[in-house]
């Protein structure tokens, strides 16, 4: 079976500092992986894919990026946070990819930017 | 493109009974999935239920069930015999053939009342 872990938990960040946030999952190979943003009382926001080591997609331009240095771990980074960048940050992996298959998810990153 | 409503942002439950989630949804793509994932206060996204466009039956997985009504692309979830773990936040998702990335509703949060 999968698992998949996600660290740190939480993180209490300058504005202006550098973030990192690191996924990894186990027990499968090549899995399609994700991260995801949930603000205070909404819904999930895509921010990065992956489809293999090196293949980062965005769909939200903004103050982070990703990168996929090993099939099996993802990486959140920021240069220099913001602000806006506090949220719940949400790894997620899927094995088969399409519509009809369901990403199982990390445990989360609370980020608060003070 | 795809959208997911979620209408009740809060409801209340007495333990034992059973409640309905409503979900809609909106998508020209005729092959889609459905999704609902449960959210406790912990913060981790736990996949529950999956029901696919071209599936004849309503998905069941133990007190889940999925009440799909294709006509009126409706996807409510069903809890049967509410427990106190049950207290969450629920969310609905779809993901289709065409974009292909899983897309939020923006939750209910159920609490079950002793």
């Amino acid at each position: 079976s999968q698992t998949i872990h996600q660290w740190p938990a939480t993180l209490v960040q300058p504005v202006g500092s550098p973030l990192s946030l690191e996924c990894t999952v186990e027990g499968t190979s090549n899995p399609n992986l994700y991260w995801y943003r949930q603000a205070a009382g909404r819904g999930l926001q895509l921010l990065f894919y992956s489809v293999g080591i090196g293949q980062i997609s965005s769909e939200v331009p903004q103050n982070l990026s990703a990168s996929r240095p090993q099939d099996r771990q993802f990486i959140l980074s920021s240069k220099k946070l913001l602000l806006s960048d506090s949220g719940f940050y949400l790894c997620a992996y899927e094995l088969t990819g399409g519509w009809n298959s369901p990403l199982h998810f990390g445990n989360g990153t609370r980020l608060t930017v003070t | 493109a795809q959208k997911i409503t979620q209408t009740q942002p809060g409801m209340f439950v007495q333990e034992k009974e059973a409640v309905t989630l409503d979900c809609t949804y909106d998508t020209s793509d005729p092959s889609y999935g459905l999704f609902w994932y449960k959210q406790p206060s912990s913060g981790e996204m736990i996949f529950l239920i999956y029901q696919g466009s071209y599936d004849q039956q309503n998905a069941t997985e133990g007190r889940y069930s999925l009440n799909f009504q294709k006509a009126r692309k409706s996807a409510n979830l069903v809890i049967s015999a509410s427990q106190l773990g049950d207290s969450a936040m629920y969310f609905c998702a779809m993901r289709n053939n065409a974009g292909n990335m899983l897309t939020f509703g923006g939750g209910t949060r159920l609490m079950v009342k002793p």
